[in-house]
């Protein structure tokens, strides 16, 4: 079974720190994905990565970049928080035609609160 | 600009009974559509999928039906359960990596 493991699963930062949300996936696959989730807003975009040291922006990457060295592990990181930022995080991983036909798994979630 | 939308935000059924959950679509060039559920305090998990190049897929208890040319996607569970209360997500995809996902529907199963 697949799994995508999400190194916290609520975090509570102060505006202007930089925060890091780490993902990680046991099963091998090449794609990578951060979203949030936001009431009546679905989940949205933020970044992928299809390879170790590709990326590609989302729909929402303003204010946030991405790091992966790894293989396994897409890291997500708020340069600068703020209280905007406040929502519920989602990572994914797939095999390589991560849309047709190779659905993606996610991690729980890191609820993250800007104070 | 909202590629995929959904929407009822909730929707409310009895146990037993058909849950039909709708999505609309505005990209023709979309190629793959998909349903995720998601239960409270864990991720969203995949469903059911189906190919723009057919009209219907089945797997147990739930259905995905496509319309094309209504630009139109709609999930059936028959017959519903308590269980199946959750969120729904639809999700489409162009090309082989992007998937763009609408806003959820929430449904109740009432015993």
């Amino acid at each position: 079974d697949v799994k995508v493991t999400q190194s916290s699963r609520y975090l509570v930062k102060r505006t202007g720190e930089k925060v890091f949300l780490e993902c990680v996936q046991d099963m091998d696959h090449e794609n990578m994905f951060w979203y949030r989730q936001d009431p009546g807003l679905g989940l949205r975009l933020i970044y992928f990565s299809y390879d170790v040291k590709m990326k590609e922006k989302g729909d929402i990457p303003e204010g946030y970049s991405v790091s992966r060295e790894k293989k396994e592990r897409f890291s997500l990181i708020l340069e600068s928080a703020s209280t905007n930022q406040t929502s519920m995080y989602l990572c994914a991983s797939s095999l390589i035609g991560g849309g047709s036909n190779q659905p993606q798994h996610f991690g729980d979630g890191t609820r993250l609160s800007i104070l | 600009d909202q590629q995929v939308k959904q929407n009822s935000p909730s929707l409310s059924v009895q146990e037993g009974r058909i849950s039909i959950l709708n999505c609309d679509y505005t990209n023709s060039m979309f190629d793959y559509f998909l349903w995720y559920k998601k239960y409270p305090a864990e991720g969203p998990t995949f469903l059911i999928s189906i190919s723009s190049i057919k009209d219907k897929n089945e797997d147990g208890r739930f259905t995905v039906f496509l319309n094309k040319s209504a630009k139109h996607l709609s999930l059936h569970i028959v017959p519903s359960q308590p269980g199946d209360s959750a969120v729904y997500f639809c999700a489409a995809s162009e090309g082989y990596q992007k998937v763009t996902f609408g806003t959820g529907t929430k449904l109740q199963v009432i015993p």
